[in-house]
């Protein structure tokens, strides 16, 4: 089993719809999680870091956690073109970061 | 501010051949790490260096060497390069391990 594992998508939703983007994780051991986006051709850039169970906002953007389920969530409200790309969560523990495969998103106009 | 520049950013290889891909940060970062993605696998860790002088293996680290030349520098050397090497490798820097990784734009290496 993976340490993360993530839908690859492709998720198309219309313009101004909830997006919403899931991960889960096969470890228990203390940790803390991130989501990176990575639009065609570049590489990924740090969306949401997160540690701790519960919701987290930053302007469109929700992570959450929760510990229990080995479950964690970005959802994008009000969705722009501009935000198709690809979506990958991380878990950091240790001196190691492992990714996900990576959700595609595609928020037509 | 440059970031992590990757070099070169294209690179066709023969089955055998060796190559060196350069990273470099300006960002006075203590850990910097070298990545592959591929298809349906997404980021895979090659090796990683937490600080200056120190080097470990991460997930996928057969094939490949890496050298911490100083703070700002890490490089990743294919001694024989095979096709199940073609891969888009992306170097990373982070001023404390895993935390708010800023990666470069990727090198896309294909090996024939």
């Amino acid at each position: 089993q993976k340490e993360v594992e993530q839908d690859p998508g492709p998720l198309s939703v219309p313009e101004g719809a909830i997006v919403s983007l899931n991960c889960t994780y096969s470890n228990s051991a203390f940790q803390y999680f991130m989501w990176y986006r990575q639009y065609s051709r570049k590489g990924p850039e740090l969306l949401m870091y997160t540690y701790s169970s519960g919701n987290k906002e930053d302007g469109r953007f929700t992570a959450q956690v929760d510990k229990s389920s080995k479950y964690i969530s970005l959802f994008i409200r009000d969705s722009q073109p501009s935000d198709s790309a690809t979506y990958l969560c991380g878990r950091a523990a240790g001196n190691k970061l492992t990714f996900g495969g990576g959700t595609r998103v595609l928020v037509k106009p | 501010n440059a970031g992590v520049t990757q070099t070169p950013k294209f690179q066709v290889l023969k089955t055998g051949q060796s190559m060196t891909l350069q990273c470099a940060q300006d960002m006075n970062h203590n850990s910097m790490y070298w990545y592959r993605q591929d298809p349906g696998m997404g980021l895979r860790l090659i090796y990683y260096s937490a600080s200056e002088g120190t080097t470990d293996k991460g997930e996928v680290p057969n094939g490949y060497n890496v050298s911490r030349l100083n703070k700002r520098e890490f490089s990743l050397r294919l001694e024989s390069a095979a096709p199940s090497q073609t891969s888009v490798y992306f170097c990373a820097s982070s001023e404390v391990p895993n935390y708010g990784y800023t990666f470069g734009s990727g090198t896309r290496l294909t090996v024939v």
